[in-house]
């Protein structure tokens, strides 16, 4: 079974500071891991995935994650927060068989971002 | 090109009553997903469609809940009766490649609000 782990509920930031959104996962295979951004009134967007290329992937609006299996971690980092960037943060991961694509989320971290 | 589109986006019962709610996936999008997210819980998946084929429903919670894909378009998930538990946001979402599933993007709908008083 695949499981997700983002620690804590809420992180705020003051705005042009660095954003850190951690999330740890567990899989018996080796993961495809998502991030996914929801604004309010929005669906999910997704901000990255690594799907196995290079293990710092660069997702839209200036986001990036490194996947490191060492420490089966995947976290989210922005070097400088803007007010844009306060929603709700997800990591999923699935598995890498082709046709099962079912993503298994984490709680989920609300970004808050201070002037 | 329109996006994952839901409907309604608000829905309060009452407990034993039956509610339908309904997904239209981004034109051309074989896959289509049902998730579901009890308030202060992780989002969970329910079913997966491949056009009009259930490719996995391990997600099902119970026979309340049925999915239906008629055609491989829209996507309807029936809850008869409702119970309280049953209330959370439920997201649709849809993805294009057939055969990769894995590494294709899953676009998501806003969701639908279900409260089941």
């Amino acid at each position: 079974a695949q499981s997700v782990t983002q620690l804590g509920s809420h992180v705020s930031v003051s705005e042009g500071a660095l954003v850190l959104l951690r999330c740890n996962y567990s899989s018996s295979v080796p993961p495809y891991l998502f991030w996914y951004v929801q604004y309010p009134n929005q669906g999910l967007q997704l901000l990255l995935k690594y799907t196995s290329a290079a293990t710092l992937v660069k997702g839209i609006n200036g986001f990036e994650a490194e996947f490191k299996k060492s420490e089966t971690s995947f976290h989210l980092t922005k070097p400088s927060a803007h007010m844009s960037d306060a929603a709700e943060y997800f990591c999923a991961v699935s598995r890498p068989t082709g046709a099962n694509s079912k993503l298994t989320f984490g709680k989920g971290i609300t970004l808050s971002v201070r002037p | 090109e329109a996006g994952v589109t839901q409907f309604p986006s608000h829905s309060v019962i009452e407990k034993g009553q039956t509610v339908t709610l309904r997904c239209d996936p981004i034109s051309g999008h074989d896959n289509l997903y049902w998730y579901r997210r009890v308030m202060g819980k992780e989002i969970k998946f329910l079913l997966h469609f491949v056009k009009e084929s259930k490719q996995d429903e391990s997600g099902m919670p119970n026979n309340r809940f049925l999915a239906e894909r008629t055609g491989g378009t829209y996507s309807t998930l029936k809850v008869q009766p409702a119970e309280l538990e049953d209330s959370g946001v439920y997201f649709c979402a849809s993805s294009h490649d057939p055969v990769d599933t894995s590494t294709d993007t899953q676009y998501f709908g806003p969701g639908t609000r279900l409260t089941v008083l």
